[in-house]
């Protein structure tokens, strides 16, 4: 059974603040990786994609992929309080011919002004 | 910007009853997908389709589950006798591809589903 863990939080950081949120996988040969916001009562929208080991940045967002490890996270710089949401990592395997992806539980994040 | 959308927003329906939710995905995309969310669960995967066929689906996705293109545009999942337990936001998605870049996956805004 393919897993995706991340803490459910919540994880509090005052406005300004760098939030970092981590997501581990189970299997090793996943490939693609995805960072989706989930405000309440609403639908995940897509923040992040990371293919290959290292930081890709885009605006305040960085995402960071270590394979080896297992391990990806997404750091959330100058945090805002609109920032404040439930972070959805999603990780599609390898060889996986129908797109399925692989959903954490999430990580809800509180930004205090 | 192109986005998914889906119909209706809210569908309150009795147990055994069908229902059709419906989804118009982004136009040039050729990917789609079902995903549902029981509330304070995870996103769970219910089944993918392209070229008219399902691709993948889970175990979630049984017999009572059925996916289709019925035009050009639109992608519908129909629950042939509802239960309780179908109780839950469902979203689609749709991407452009399953590799590279193409397979990042956009969400419509959902069709929250009520079984009483």
């Amino acid at each position: 059974q393919k897993e995706v863990e991340q803490n459910s939080g919540p994880l509090s950081v005052p406005e300004g603040a760098i939030a970092s949120l981590n997501c581990t996988y189970s299997d090793r040969v996943s490939q693609s990786f995805f960072w989706y916001r989930q405000y309440s009562g609403k639908s995940p929208e897509l923040i992040m994609s990371i293919y290959s080991n290292g930081d890709k940045e885009d605006g305040r967002f960085t995402a960071q992929l270590n394979k080896a490890s297992q391990y990806v996270s997404l750091l959330i710089r100058d945090s805002q309080p609109s920032d404040s949401a439930t972070y959805l990592c999603a990780v599609l395997p390898l060889n996986n011919q129908g797109g399925k992806l692989i959903f954490g539980q999430g990580t809800e994040l509180s930004v205090k002004p | 910007e192109p986005e998914v959308t889906q119909t209706p927003s809210h569908q309150v329906t009795q147990m055994g009853q069908e229902v059709i939710l419906r989804c118009v995905p982004i136009s040039n995309h050729l990917y789609f997908y079902w995903y549902r969310q029981i509330l304070g669960q995870k996103v769970e995967f219910l089944v993918s389709f392209y070229n008219n066929e399902i691709s993948e689906k889970s175990e979630i996705f049984d017999d009572q589950f059925s996916v289709e293109r019925p035009d050009g545009s639109n992608f519908t999942l129909k629950i042939r006798s509802t239960k309780l337990e179908d109780s839950a936001m469902y979203f689609c998605a749709s991407s452009g591809g399953w590799s590279g870049t193409a397979n990042e996956q956009f969400f419509g805004p959902g069709t929250r589903l009520t079984v009483l």
